[in-house]
């Protein structure tokens, strides 16, 4: 019964060779975002989607691009991974945006980058 | 300064014992709070919720300091499947966004 699927578990790409993750949700949530999250660290927002609105985080490199075609899938493209890009990609939806609204996530992407 | 900041552990108790820690967060007008506890190499997963004093589920009790601006967890009775990280979540005001701490670990020993 997973709300919130992500695709693949575990993702290996060479530098420099494109990759997309996969998020799809059964919720039907408003809201979908992406995050990295480094090892021993806090999970680092992207970028997220409200319904079909995109929001890119300042930081976010140019690297890194999403697309979200209908309500229940979104996706992650890492254009040119590099060597600092590995990580777990988490994927998290929101039914709305208010303050209270919680955020269910996903099992995760983990990238390694060779 | 962090918007949240951890005590990041490890806290190795025994079982059955009671530990708890804390959380500061920078934002005065932040509304909600969240626990929630992340095993290794997996997602986190929503534990509590607190938008007021604090709240309780079971073992688990949050406390919610607003004059002082941290957020406590306190798990009683700790079992070994306890052992996790657990992240203090923050919503940013007026925003979509939450702000996450690093996280503290916890090591329930037998």
């Amino acid at each position: 019964d997973a709300m919130v699927i992500q695709n693949p578990r575990y993702q290996v790409t060479q530098f420099g060779k494109p990759v997309t993750l996969s998020c799809s949700q059964t919720l039907n949530h408003n809201v979908m975002y992406w995050y990295q999250q480094k090892s021993s660290q806090a999970p680092k927002l992207l970028f997220h989607y409200y319904d079909k609105d995109f929001n890119n985080e300042a930081d976010t490199p140019d690297n890194f691009q999403s697309r979200r075609p209908n309500t229940s899938f979104c996706f992650l493209d890492i254009r040119s991974p590099g060597l600092g890009d590995a990580a777990m990609y988490l994927c998290a939806t929101s039914r709305d945006s208010g303050e209270r609204e919680t955020q269910y996530f996903g099992p995760g992407t983990r990238l390694l980058v060779l | 300064r962090k918007e949240v900041e951890q005590d990041p552990g490890p806290f190795n108790v025994p079982e059955g014992a009671t530990v708890a820690f804390n959380c500061t967060y920078s934002n005065s007008a932040s509304q909600s709070f969240f626990w929630y506890r992340q095993d290794c190499r997996k997602e986190p997963k929503l534990l509590m919720s607190v938008y007021s004093s604090g709240n309780e589920d079971g073992r688990f009790t949050a406390q919610l300091n607003r004059a002082s601006q941290y957020i406590s967890l306190l798990i009683r009775d700790s079992k070994l499947s306890d052992s996790a990280t657990y992240l203090c979540v923050v919503n940013v005001p007026n925003d979509y966004k939450l702000s996450f701490g690093a996280g503290t670990t916890v090591t329930v020993r037998a």
